[in-house]
């Protein structure tokens, strides 16, 4: 298996535009997950997805911040419009089920710019 | 929700010499603690991990050990080496949720050749 596959790796815009960021788990893993990584708060968790359902969205900052997951196999968070300090590294990851306990595998994020 | 504390925020080592990561937690439902590594540019990945029904566990150089009592737990790095050198992220779960997440803000760990 490929591992977590993230796109883009690389984003720089605007402020005010719309920003997508992909993810694809790995192939039999049911939950999966987004976080956000800064330099003064670490990883935080945004979202997290079991069997395609958002458990607890509660992380998500605003309302500006959206994400879905159609199928096992895809997911997206979108920041719409974008701000500054959305500035940081998205990281997506993925595991085998919820209960008890199990590695988290993380794709290699998408480091996002806002200018 | 959980609050997990990570300290030192950075630490330096000669190499050979052992390093000590410690992590405090908020929520005494906690059960499971895993512990990460993240090389600069790249993704964490799992390093080792502990559940509450244990107090320590070792693979190799590395040992974790957890104080459920004290709600604190650390990372044991035995004879360090150049390659040791990165971000170490501490984390926590709440109650039976064990892939719900809550990490430390990280600890960047140097080795001095």
């Amino acid at each position: 298996d490929a591992g977590v596959i993230q796109s883009p790796r690389h984003e720089v815009t605007e402020m005010g535009q719309e920003v997508t960021l992909r993810c694809k788990p790995i192939s039999g893993h049911n939950s999966l997950f987004w976080y956000r990584q800064t330099m003064m708060r670490g990883l935080e968790l945004l979202i997290y997805f079991n069997n395609n359902v958002p458990i607890d969205d509660s992380g998500m900052p605003e309302d500006r911040f959206s994400a879905k997951m159609p199928n096992a196999s895809f997911s997206t968070l979108k920041i719409q419009p974008s701000e500054p300090r959305d500035s940081a590294v998205y990281f997506c990851a993925s595991s085998f089920g919820l209960q008890g306990g199990g590695e988290l595998f993380f794709g290699e994020g998408s480091r996002l710019t806002v200018l | 929700g959980e609050n997990v504390e990570q300290h030192p925020s950075t630490l330096s080592v000669q190499e050979g010499d052992s390093a000590v990561i410690k992590c405090t937690y908020s929520d005494s439902a906690s059960n499971y603690f895993p512990w990460y590594k993240q090389e600069l540019g790249k993704r964490p990945q799992l390093i080792i991990d502990i559940r509450s029904n244990v107090g320590e566990k070792k693979d190799q150089r590395i040992a974790v050990t957890l104080n459920k009592t004290a709600k604190h737990f650390s990372l044991h790095i035995t004879e360090t080496q150049p390659e040791d050198s990165a971000v170490y992220l501490c984390a926590a779960s709440i109650g039976t949720v064990a892939n719900n997440l809550f990490f430390g803000t990280g600890t960047r760990l140097t080795v001095i050749p």
